[in-house]
């Protein structure tokens, strides 16, 4: 089973539209969460940190299941820029001071006019 | 956040060569973090480099093929030594700034081995 686990998509959604992902993670002990955004040919860029409380900004909407091991991205009001590739990514050795990040395979949004 | 920057953004190299590429952070940071992403791919952690003293290695990468070097807080330097094609891929540096629990990236380096 791989660390950190995403549907690779593509979601094909029209303007407007409200989506969200998922990424579930194995290790339980896993204290970090973020969301990555990258465009094609591009570096990811951080989109949100995923804090236990939740976190929001704008139209992106992060949460956090530790009982389910999972952590979720919602978008409302899908725009046409917001096609992209997101990437979660989860700190899993925490107990070992390590601050690597562990990143799943992406999922792909296509938002269509 | 933290402004990251990679020498060079590109290159072409021939199959048994070797290229070093910089990456040079605007702010100290506490970690850094070199990656590998293959054409379609996701982020593959090759070391983290450590000030002062040697990376540490993730899995399936070694020292010989890719010695790091990390003589300051701000600076950091990967080689890929005697290149096949395999090593095609785009290659990205990451630092948490201090006091941040959050990875900023550079630019990446696309790397094509002939």
């Amino acid at each position: 089973r791989k660390e950190v686990e995403q549907d690779p998509g593509p979601f094909n959604v029209p303007e407007g539209a409200t989506v969200a992902f998922n990424c579930t993670y194995s290790n339980s002990a896993s204290q970090s969460f973020f969301w990555y955004r990258q465009d094609c040919r591009k570096e990811p860029k951080l989109l949100m940190s995923v804090y236990s409380s939740g976190n929001e900004d704008g139209r992106f909407t992060a949460q956090l299941n530790r009982a389910s091991q999972y952590i979720s991205l919602l978008i409302r009001d899908s725009k046409l820029s917001d096609s992209a590739t997101y990437l979660c990514a989860v700190n899993i050795d925490m107990d070992t001071g390590r601050r690597a990040l562990t990143f799943g395979s992406g999922t792909r949004l296509q938002v269509q006019p | 956040s933290a402004v990251i920057s990679q020498k060079p953004s590109r290159d072409i190299c021939q199959r048994g060569t070797s290229l070093t590429i910089q990456c040079q952070v605007d702010s100290q940071v506490t970690m850094m973090f070199w990656y590998r992403q293959q054409p379609g791919q996701s982020l593959t952690l090759i070391a983290t480099a450590n000030q002062g003293s040697e990376a540490t290695y993730e899995s399936g990468f070694v020292i010989d093929k890719f010695p790091i070097s990390r003589p300051n807080l701000t600076f950091s330097t990967l080689t890929v030594s005697n290149m096949s094609p395999e090593d095609s891929s785009i290659y990205l540096c990451s630092g948490d700034p201090k006091g941040v629990n959050e990875q900023f990236f550079g630019p990446g380096t696309r790397l094509t081995v002939l």
